[in-house]
């Protein structure tokens, strides 16, 4: 099965930038989503199809996609960005979708 | 706005069948182009692709879970419900009900999570 692969913790100051990986096999052949998940909620969807961003969702949120990895980019971050990050694509030879084993960012 | 909302039963003793509901406003079960399935989050760990219903009726799920797992759809309703037989305490876990929408990117075909219930904990104990 398709093997989705995140570090499990990174750490930034505020006001810097915060960069989550995703590594998957020729993930760039893929669409890649990321959703993030604050302590006791549900998942949110923040980014879609690599790069793009739901209604709501700050421009100073980004991801690209390229090569055997996705990256999830926050810009200028915030107290409020702390959460867990998941990536998630769509493994098309079995019609299962995927998940990463999730990021923990964690605000100084 | 689409909204989910799971119910059912939060403790299920094992070997037993664990069957949860997700009723659907503001879209329909019928609805082209989505799946409506469900993920799930043991306490302290990330998440786990459970399965979908397509609005065909077509299904699919998580080899993991080893053939104990079936989705339904009930258009009277607006809803689908899950149900996992013989559960351990291993499938002690927050279950989310989700809305999946089928998208195109890049020449790729794929879909992602956009509405999500609020959870429900279902617990697996004697």
């Amino acid at each position: 099965s398709y093997v989705l692969t995140q570090p499990p913790s990174v750490s930034v100051a505020p006001g810097q930038t915060a960069t989550i990986t995703c590594e998957g096999d020729d993930i760039g052949r893929k669409t890649v989503h990321w959703y993030q998940q604050e302590a006791g909620q549900a998942p949110v969807l923040v980014i879609y199809n690599d790069d793009k961003r739901p209604s709501g969702i700050p421009e100073r949120v980004s991801g690209s996609n390229s090569g055997n990895t996705a990256t999830l980019t926050i810009n200028r971050v915030e107290a409020g960005d702390e959460a867990d990050y998941y990536c998630q694509v769509w493994d098309s030879s079995r019609d299962h979708r995927v998940f990463g084993g999730g990021t923990k960012l964690t605000v100084l | 706005q689409v909204q989910l909302q799971e119910s059912g039963p939060g403790l299920v003793k094992p070997s037993e069948t664990l069957s949860l509901t997700c009723t659907i406003s503001g879209d329909s079960v019928t609805s082209s182009g989505v799946y409506w399935g469900w993920v799930r989050q043991p306490p302290g760990k990330g998440l786990e692709w459970i399965g979908y219903i397509f609005y065909t009726g077509s299904t699919s799920y998580n080899p993991s879970l080893k053939g104990r797992v079936s989705i339904s759809s009930d258009t009277s309703k607006n809803s689908f419900s899950l149900h996992l037989t013989s559960v351990t305490a291993a499938d002690s876990a927050v279950y989310y009900c989700t809305r999946s929408t089928l998208s195109m990117a890049r020449g790729l075909i794929g879909d992602y999570f956009d509405f999500w219930g609020q959870g429900s904990l279902v617990t697996v104990s004697s």
